[in-house]
């Protein structure tokens, strides 16, 4: 079965920083791109960035770029996004989702909660 | 930015009715349009490139559509199917979604 588990989320002041993890099993992760996307509160969902299945090749939506940094560990089947120079806009849920075909997302983890607020 | 226009933004409807919802891209997306459902967490994909039934998702979801504009119809409605929908094109990133279409029983 697929799983994809996101953690290390929680509440930083505005300006902080975090570490995302998402922890993928049931699949060759090596051999799958991978994509963040968030939810804020009330709010519809919003592409974040992905990456390709060695890593060599990351893009980022323009409200992140140059504050948040996605990378994987395929050897420990884990995706990462550092989310940096954090803004109360940036508050959402976290979601991890595993790529096929053309860039449809075939597989969400179950979000994980960032709350920007001082 | 490719945007993506979703209609309508809420829905009520009853068990049994066929509800169709739309999706407007701002530019051509040929056959790259995607639509998922979000009950409660993580969202699900029920179809992928605009006609294309993911495994395991019930045959009352269709999809149809090219270009720029797009259609997701649910021929008859079960009561597992009062939720959130997006529409998500897949033709170039940013991979934008639409609005979203909260579906609700009348």
């Amino acid at each position: 079965e697929v799983q994809l588990v996101e953690s290390g989320g929680g509440l930083v002041q505005p300006g902080g920083s975090l570490r995302l993890s998402c922890a993928a099993s049931g699949f060759i992760f090596r051999s799958y791109w991978m994509h963040w996307v968030r939810q804020a509160p009330g709010k519809g969902l919003e592409w974040v960035s992905r990456i390709n299945s060695d890593g060599s090749s990351t893009t980022y939506a323009d409200s992140v770029k140059g504050r948040f940094t996605i990378s994987r560990d395929n050897a420990k089947n884990t995706l990462y996004l550092q989310v940096n120079r954090l803004r109360t806009e940036d508050t959402a849920v976290y979601y991890c989702a595993r790529v096929t075909g053309a860039d449809r997302f075939d597989a969400w983890g179950q979000g994980i909660l960032v709350t920007v607020s001082s | 930015d490719i945007q993506m226009t979703q209609s309508p933004s809420s829905l009520s409807a009853s068990v049994g009715d066929r509800v169709t919802i739309t999706c407007r891209a701002s530019q051509s997306i040929s056959k790259y349009l995607n639509w998922y459902q979000k009950v409660g967490k993580a969202p699900k994909l029920l179809i992928y490139d605009t006609t294309n039934l993911q495994s395991g998702v019930p045959s009352r979801f269709s999809g149809s559509g090219f270009g720029t504009d797009f259609t997701l119809i649910i021929s008859s409605l079960q009561p597992e199917d009062f939720a959130t929908y997006y529409c998500q094109q897949s033709y170039s990133p940013p991979y934008t979604f639409g609005q979203g279409t909260k579906l609700e029983i009348k």
